[in-house]
């Protein structure tokens, strides 16, 4: 069966400094990758997407940057962190863009 | 541009039985997901509609209606547990996928 890790959990950091989020998925190859922020009471806003490795679609301009070294990982990444950043940071997962997304558990970021 | 609108909020009472209408003006269409999120927590995949109609699962249904860019889901025999966001997604012309802002559900004993 196939796993969403995500970590870590939860994370404070100061303004300014940089930030690394790792998301790695077992149990299936090839899969589109996705980066997700949500705002307390909102809805998921899309940040990137990968459909392969190396391949990294912008959806937002901002000061955050996406990789995935490898198939099955993918980093979000900033090198100075700004206190709008704060937010839940979801990855998530697909076969395919006609399937369901699986998501990981998320990070709680909070920017002080 | 593309939209999709959700009521933010809903109350209902355990027991019962309540509707959660989900309507989206997109560049094409490819499917629509309902996706379930507590409070603090990752959203679960509930239900996927492509074509027109009702798919049943268990208390929970989902309808679409291509024709007029509307679905909704319905909860029946309410818990406790039910109590959470709901989430409307649409696969639009590019395959990309398309979120409303969420329907936060209330369940009062």
């Amino acid at each position: 069966s196939q796993t969403i890790h995500q970590w870590p959990a939860t994370l404070v950091q100061p303004v300014g400094s940089p930030l690394s989020l790792e998301c790695t998925v077992e149990g299936t190859s090839n899969p589109n990758l996705y980066w997700y922020r949500q705002a307390a009471g909102r809805g998921l806003q899309l940040l990137f997407y990968s459909v392969g490795i190396g391949q990294i679609s912008s959806e937002v301009p901002q000061n955050l940057s996406a990789s995935r070294p490898q198939d099955r990982q993918f980093i979000l990444s900033s090198k100075k962190l700004l206190l709008s950043d704060s937010g839940f940071y979801l990855c998530a997962w697909t076969r395919d863009a006609w399937h369901e997304q699986y998501f990981g558990p998320g990070t709680r970021l909070t920017v002080t | 541009g593309q939209n999709i609108d959700q009521p933010t909020e809903m109350t209902a009472t355990e027991g019962a039985i309540v509707q959660i209408n989900c309507t989206y003006q997109t560049s094409g269409f490819n499917g629509l997901f309902w996706y379930q999120q507590h409070a603090g927590e990752a959203p679960t995949f509930l239900s996927y509609n492509v074509l027109d109609g009702l798919e049943e699962k268990g208390r929970f249904s989902s309808f679409l209606s291509r024709s007029k860019g509307y679905s909704y889901l319905l909860l029946k025999e309410l818990q406790m547990k039910d109590s959470a966001s709901y989430l409307c997604a649409v696969v639009d012309s590019n395959y990309q996928l398309i979120w409303g802002a969420g329907t936060k559900l209330i369940i009062k004993p």
